[in-house]
């Protein structure tokens, strides 16, 4: 059965520290990969995707995530965080005529 | 272009009440979205409008929700009689035929039935 999974609820880096949000996928074929974040009122916007190729794609606002079949994972990293950064974030699996399978959710805070 | 819009952005309602969710889509969007994220765990699938029609509704709970997209634009979901498990974050999402694995959400109906 397909599902995701991020191991870390909250996660707390200080302003400048360099981040890593874990996620693990289970699917039986080859995912299309997805990372979400949700700031305070609004939705989920698309920080990047993974379809194919290359298996380091990078997003907006300076987010980049890499594709690791071997571990099942697709981890998103950023070099240096900011204030701003704190969200929640999501990871997804798209699969089965659209659907999405999406993590738990990371709480990101931001230290000043 | 906006985007993705739902209505209201809070409901609270009384366990045995009717609620009806809306959702616009973007313009020309054929693909319409329903997920639930309750208490904090994951966003979980609902189902999926192409059009007027039905693509896959295996992720609704039971026949008290019911899913409508009458002229394949906005779509409703009410929940009927609702209970207390109902209550979360209800998102809607859309995707452009040509790129239908690019889902754009709305900012979500949040939903306490008391």
């Amino acid at each position: 059965a397909q599902s995701v999974t991020q191991p870390d609820i909250h996660i707390t880096v200080s302003e400048g520290a360099s981040l890593e949000l874990r996620c693990n996928y289970s699917y039986g074929a080859t995912p299309y990969l997805f990372w979400y974040v949700q700031s305070p009122g609004q939705g989920l916007q698309l920080l990047l995707k993974y379809f194919s190729g290359d298996t380091l794609v990078q997003g907006i606002k300076g987010f980049e995530a890499e594709f690791k079949r071997s571990q099942s994972s697709f981890n998103l990293r950023k070099p240096s965080v900011h204030w701003s950064d704190a969200a929640e974030y999501f990871c997804a699996v798209g699969a089965n005529f659209n659907k999405f399978y999406f993590g738990s959710g990371t709480k990101l805070n931001v230290k000043p | 272009e906006a985007g993705v819009t739902q209505f209201p952005s809070h409901s609270v309602i009384e366990k045995g009440q009717t609620v009806t969710l809306r959702c616009d889509p973007i313009s020309g969007h054929d693909n319409l979205y329903w997920y639930r994220r309750v208490m904090g765990k994951e966003i979980k699938f609902l189902l999926h409008f192409v059009k007027e029609s039905k693509q896959d509704e295996s992720g609704m709970p039971n026949n008290r929700f019911l899913a409508e997209r009458t002229g394949g634009t906005y779509s409703t979901l009410k929940v009927q009689p609702a209970e207390l498990e109902d209550s979360g974050v209800y998102f809607c999402a859309s995707s452009h035929p040509s790129s239908s694995y690019e889902q754009y959400f709305g900012p979500g109906t949040r939903l306490t039935v008391t």
